[in-house]
C-alpha cells in the first residue's frame, strides 16, 4: 500500500539554525512526492514538489531531494526564520488523483 | 483572486442540527476534494470528485453527503451533527495527472457543542 511517515514533533530551533524533517514513504510504482506548510489559521500551501527519482524539490530556501533508493524526501533549510513556525507535511500522489499525508511536523522558530 | 474559497469560515451549531459547507475553485481544476482535519492536525481524506462524479468515497458515516452541481463547486452537507464531528474541514482542487499538486481553501472549523 501507500504511506508516509514524518518525523514527530514539535521541532522547536533557534533563529538561523539548520532545519532537517525526515520524511520515508511506501509506494507501489512512481509517486510524486511533496511537502506542504500549514500557516496558523490558514489551508495547506504547496511548498515544493518532485516527480522523479533524484529530482530536488526548492523553494523559499527549502530543499527535498526525491531518493527512490531509500524511499525517502527530507526537507532541509539552512537557516530559518521565525516566520518558518509552522506545520510541514509531506504528502504522496499516485496516479488516480489519491494524496496520501503524513501526520505532520510542527516547527517552532524562537528568536 | 481566490483560487479555493470556501464558506462558511466558522460553523459553530448545536448537535442534531444540519450544516453544509461550500467551496468553490477558479483554477479550471477536474477534481476536487473534503479532507477533515482533527485537532492534532491529522488530515484525512474524505470524498474526492472528478468532473461532478465521485471516486474517492473513504469510511465516512452516510451523515456526510457530498454534491457537485457542477466542476468548480463541491458542497458538504452534514446531517444530525455530532460532538466528534468538530474539526477543520478543508476543500481542495487538483488537476490531476502526476505531479499535480493539491489547492486548498483557507478550512472551515466547525464547532459541535
Amino acid at each position: 500500500g501507500n504511506s508516509v511517515t514524518q518525523m514527530e514533533g514539535p521541532v522547536t530551533l533557534s533563529e538561523e539554525a539548520f532545519l532537517t524533517i525526515n520524511c520515508t514513504y511506501t509506494a507501489t510504482g512512481y509517486p510524486s512526492l511533496f511537502w506542504y506548510v500549514q500557516y496558523p489559521g490558514e489551508g495547506l500551501q504547496l511548498l515544493l514538489k518532485a516527480t522523479k527519482a533524484d529530482d530536488k524539490g526548492s523553494n523559499k530556501g527549502f530543499e527535498a531531494t526525491y531518493r527512490k533508493e531509500t524511499t525517502s524526501f527530507h526537507l532541509e533549510k539552512g537557516s530559518v526564520q521565525v516566520s518558518d513556525s509552522a506545520v510541514y507535511f509531506c504528502a504522496l500522489a499516485q496516479t488516480g488523483n489519491q494524496f496520501y499525508f503524513g501526520t505532520g511536523t510542527s516547527l517552532t522558530v524562537i528568536p | 483572486d481566490t483560487a479555493v474559497s470556501q464558506t462558511p469560515k466558522y460553523l459553530v451549531t448545536q448537535m442534531g442540527n444540519d450544516k453544509s459547507i461550500k467551496c468553490e475553485q477558479n483554477l479550471g481544476h477536474d477534481t476536487m476534494y473534503w479532507y477533515k482535519q482533527d485537532s492534532k492536525k491529522f488530515l484525512k481524506i474524505m470524498f474526492s470528485y472528478n468532473n461532478k462524479e465521485l471516486i474517492i468515497n473513504e469510511t465516512v458515516p452516510n451523515r456526510f453527503s457530498p454534491k457537485s452541481p457542477d466542476k468548480a463547486h463541491l458542497n458538504l452537507h452534514i446531517n444530525s451533527l455530532e460532538l466528534g464531528d468538530s474539526a477543520v474541514y478543508f476543500c481542495a482542487s487538483s488537476q490531476g495527472g502526476a505531479g499535480s499538486p493539491l489547492h486548498f481553501g483557507n478550512g472551515t472549523r466547525l464547532t459541535v457543542t
